[in-house]
């Protein structure tokens, strides 16, 4: 079975924190995987897309890696702000057999205090 | 470019109507996918389209629910017969094509069936 699984479920931190966020998926064999954020109420707004031949990603102070053997991705945040506060949401794309959906975890819901 | 829109932006409609949701991709986008978000759980694939066509409604409940994406005009999900259980946050993603392509979402519909 194709699952995401993101650790901590929740997380608070102080401001100008370094942080990283956890995503784990079940089966190698993935197309790409993308990080979201998700405000309360709102919908989801597309922060990196990792490619399966990819390392890592960056945008601005937000830096996406992927290692594919070890099932895992992790979304690292530089000095944090309080209005990086939101859900952050990892999806994998697993790739021709899945068809061409998303697979989603349940997200870290990440709390950053002034 | 406008992004994915969807409306309505809130859906109330009593046990039994039905529910209709649009979803118009981002201008050049022909594949358009649904997915809801029940409260308190993460977001589920529910059906992926590109015009004309539906390719994968795996997600999708077999009774009630439909989904169109005709040549012209939005993508359309239908609930008959709306159920309690039915309401949740229903967001459309685009993609330019398939499997590479990054997925851009709406901000969602959120029905509620009273």
């Amino acid at each position: 079975k194709q699952e995401v699984t993101q650790i901590p479920a929740a997380l608070s931190v102080p401001e100008g924190e370094n942080l990283v966020l956890n995503c784990s998926f079940t089966d190698s064999a993935i197309y790409n995987l993308q990080w979201f954020r998700q405000d309360p109420g709102k919908g989801l707004t597309s922060l990196l897309l990792i490619q399966s031949s990819q390392r890592e990603q960056t945008s601005g102070r937000l830096n996406a890696s992927l290692d594919k053997s070890s099932g895992r991705s992790t979304l690292y945040i530089a000095a944090s702000q309080p209005g990086d506060s939101a859900t952050y949401l990892c999806a994998v794309r697993y790739g021709e057999t899945s068809g061409s959906r998303l697979t989603f975890g349940e997200g870290t819901q990440l709390t950053v205090n002034p | 470019n406008a992004g994915v829109m969807q409306n309505p932006r809130h859906l109330v409609r009593r046990r039994g109507q039905e529910a209709r949701l649009r979803c118009s991709p981002m201008k050049g986008h022909s594949h358009v996918y649904w997915y809801r978000q029940l409260p308190e759980e993460g977001l589920k694939f529910m059906v992926y389209l590109q015009k004309e066509n539906i390719i994968d409604e795996s997600g999708m409940p077999k009774e009630r629910f439909s989904a169109e994406f005709p040549k012209e005009g939005p993508s359309i999900l239908r609930i008959q017969q709306v159920v309690r259980g039915d309401s949740a946050a229903y967001f459309c993603a685009s993609s330019l094509t398939g499997l590479g392509n990054e997925a851009f979402f709406g901000q969602g519909t959120r029905l509620t069936v009273v």
